[in-house]
């Protein structure tokens, strides 16, 4: 029962342009919405997060919006670069339940 | 910074071996946290622990234990190794300070492969 989606294994994208990662949640409890980028051999480092509170929550080349009656985030870099190529998990949580997404590896080609 | 240390990166063990994870994280953390990651399958919780000798289960605790015997130090056990235990071990820790709450740190993991 995997309760947060990443429905699009791998995205390619030429640097200087948009990555647009999508994630899917179906529990309506969730309240915090986070992301997590992962390169190889080191563990995930947190990038930015959300409140159910807000819609967008902007850090720099990285953005995040939030649809709440989509049940639906999405996580915006702009602009692209070649060191964003990673495995990125979006991850949902309720009180001390927090449950991860099974990941999108983010190729930036130069 | 928050540091997460796993002692071992990888480790190949046999089949009905026990095997000792080790996590240890030195920003005074409450919560401890034992994921394993597979491909297709995200991250997914196997045990955790709120504070010192606490241990609540997860999602897929089967076929292992926990020790939290110091603040620091959570320790991952199996018993008896199966191959389907293979997998990438992720180690959190996590304050309970209220703004930071949902945000864990992540050790770099221990690559296990049980023959």
């Amino acid at each position: 029962d995997q309760q947060v989606k990443q429905n699009s294994p791998s995205l390619s994208v030429q640097e200087g342009r948009i990555s647009i990662l999508n994630c899917d949640y179906t529990n309506s409890m969730f309240d915090y919405f986070l992301w997590y980028k992962k390169y190889p051999a080191e563990g995930p480092t947190f990038l930015i997060s959300i409140s159910s509170i807000k819609d967008k929550n902007e850090d720099g080349r990285f953005t995040v919006f939030l649809n709440k009656s989509a049940k639906h985030l999405s996580l915006h870099i702009v602009p692209s670069q070649p060191g964003d190529s990673a495995v990125y998990f979006c991850a949902a949580s309720a009180d001390n339940d927090m449950r991860f997404g099974a990941g999108t590896r983010l190729t930036v080609k130069p | 910074d928050v540091k997460v240390t796993q002692s071992s990166r990888y480790l190949v063990k046999r089949t009905g071996e026990k095997v000792f994870l080790e996590c240890v994280q030195d920003m005074d953390h409450e919560n401890m946290f034992w994921y394993r990651q597979d491909p297709g399958l995200g991250l997914r919780l196997i045990y955790f622990s709120y504070d010192v000798k606490m241990k609540e289960k997860g999602d897929i605790p089967e076929g292992y234990s926990v020790s939290r015997e110091k603040k620091e130090r959570f320790s991952l056990i199996l018993e008896s190794a199966s191959t389907n235990q293979t997998s990438m071990y992720l180690c959190a820790s996590r304050t309970t300070g209220t703004l930071a709450k949902n945000i864990q740190y992540f050790g770099a993991g221990t690559r296990l492969s049980v023959l």
